[in-house]
């Protein structure tokens, strides 16, 4: 079925260095993907989103960038603090449909 | 202004009863969402409904029902609940299907 691959689970970095997570997805007719920022308590909250038809967005220290054929998509953060740790989860939408299939997660942790 | 609203924030409550969650938003949309949150932090599709109609709908016991009166509220009728349904339950809505506004979520727990 359709699916999407997340990793890491967890990444720890410095304060000021650079954070990668790196989503896959199977179903390539896929067409936007969105990630999501979750503080600890609080909701799931869209923090940037790529649709097929661009390769890389960038909105001030988060990039996206999508490789549709390798079915690959990362999230970059650039001069990381400690207010981006949290849970990091990557989607897909699956074609035709509004459902987005949610990675796994991937839990961030910035040290001071 | 709350965009994505959610009653209640917690609910505590036995096996074997029946109970209701409340989500209404503001922002026009046309879409809204049931999304379950398990305790690995894994976010699961339930259902959705785009003005009203119901458009998806997961395997997920049919001891849950969802309801939308209109296309600015969707409720969530969960009975003879089971220790297993504890969990953080989200609503979401968004215009199509691009970019969801998540609710704050409803930690359930079922003892």
């Amino acid at each position: 079925g359709e699916n999407v691959e997340q990793h890491p689970s967890t990444l720890s970095v410095q304060e000021g260095d650079s954070a990668v997570i790196k989503c896959t997805y199977s179903d390539s007719a896929s067409n936007y993907f969105p990630w999501y920022k979750q503080e600890l308590g609080k909701r799931p909250q869209l923090i940037i989103d790529i649709r097929s038809n661009v390769g890389e967005k960038k909105d001030q220290r988060i990039a996206v960038t999508l490789n549709k054929t390798a079915k690959h998509f990362s999230l970059h953060i650039t001069e990381t603090q400690p207010e981006d740790s949290a849970v990091y989860f990557c989607a897909a939408t699956l074609s035709g449909t509004y459902k987005y299939i949610f990675g796994t997660g991937t839990r961030l942790k910035v040290l001071a | 202004d709350t965009a994505v609203s959610q009653t209640p924030k917690y609910l505590v409550t036995q096996m074997g009863n029946d109970k209701s969650i409340k989500c209404e938003q503001n922002l026009g949309h046309d879409t809204m969402y049931w999304y379950k949150q398990d305790s690995k932090k894994f976010l699961k599709i339930m259902f959705s409904y785009n003005n009203k109609e119901l458009i998806i709908n997961e395997t997920v016991p049919n001891r849950f029902s969802p309801k939308s009166p209109d296309k600015a509220h969707l409720n969530l009728h969960i009975n003879s609940l089971e220790l297993g349904d504890s969990a953080v339950y989200f609503c979401a809505s968004s215009q199509e299907f691009y970019g969801y506004t998540f609710g704050s979520g409803t930690r359930l727990t079922v003892v």
